[in-house]
């Protein structure tokens, strides 16, 4: 099993809307990314989680909640999201002891429109 | 913030024939990476080069690194209608990976 999966694929939500991207990995890789890619641009990192413990934060709003519950999961909560956040997010994962900075394992990503 | 610039922006070549990428980069580096990106969907890792290797090769793939100018540079040789798609260069910065800003390949049947 090779595969990031992500959940939803589409997601059309309000601007006063709560809503989660799911993601989810079996490769027993240890470490997990958000990144946002908006259109005709590359990906830009978010988060960065390893060992469960978040290690990075670009400086994110907080309107994008990360969350971890453990190895095989990562959660990006949503609230409060302005128009302008709407783009293609996508999880990535990696195995240990990479120090993040080797081969990436993308999901197909899920599209985002804020309406 | 990227760490790498692409050229060209955009390539539009026949099937059959080769196609080069360029990528130039800012800080000192311990490895690049290219991935792909069809329309719209994920990334897929092609290719890693370590900053003490000078080329590699993988399939129809050709990377070559040069740190002293910090750049690399993407071949693919004999190209498809099916390599149609973005490719991207990133490099490791801070313990993150960063993309450069792509290059759009068209390959025409």
């Amino acid at each position: 099993d090779t595969e990031v999966t992500q959940t939803p694929k589409h997601l059309v939500m309000g601007m006063t809307n709560k809503k989660s991207l799911k993601c989810e990995q079996h490769m027993g890789h240890r470490a997990m990314y958000w990144y946002k890619q908006k259109a005709k641009k590359p990906p830009e990192l978010m988060f960065v989680y390893s060992y469960e413990k978040l290690s990075i934060n670009e400086s994110v709003p907080s309107r994008f909640s990360p969350e971890c519950p453990n190895s095989s999961l990562l959660n990006l909560h949503l609230h409060a999201l302005q128009p302008e956040d709407s783009a293609l997010y996508l999880c990535a994962s990696s195995p240990p002891g990479r120090r993040n900075t080797g081969e990436l394992f993308f999901g197909e990503g899920s599209r985002l429109t804020v309406l | 913030s990227q760490q790498g610039e692409e050229d060209p922006q955009a390539l539009s070549i026949q099937e059959g024939e080769n196609a080069t990428m360029n990528c130039s980069y800012k800080t000192s580096i311990n490895n690049l990476q290219w991935y792909r990106q069809n329309s719209g969907r994920g990334l897929v890792h092609l290719i890693l080069i370590r900053s003490n290797e000078r080329e590699k090769h993988s399939g129809r793939l050709r990377v070559t690194l040069d740190t002293s100018k910090k750049s690399s540079s993407l071949l693919i040789t004999a190209s498809r209608a099916a390599d149609t798609a973005s490719y991207f260069c990133a490099t490791d910065r801070a313990y993150k990976l960063i993309f450069g800003t792509g290059t759009l390949l068209a390959v025409q049947p």
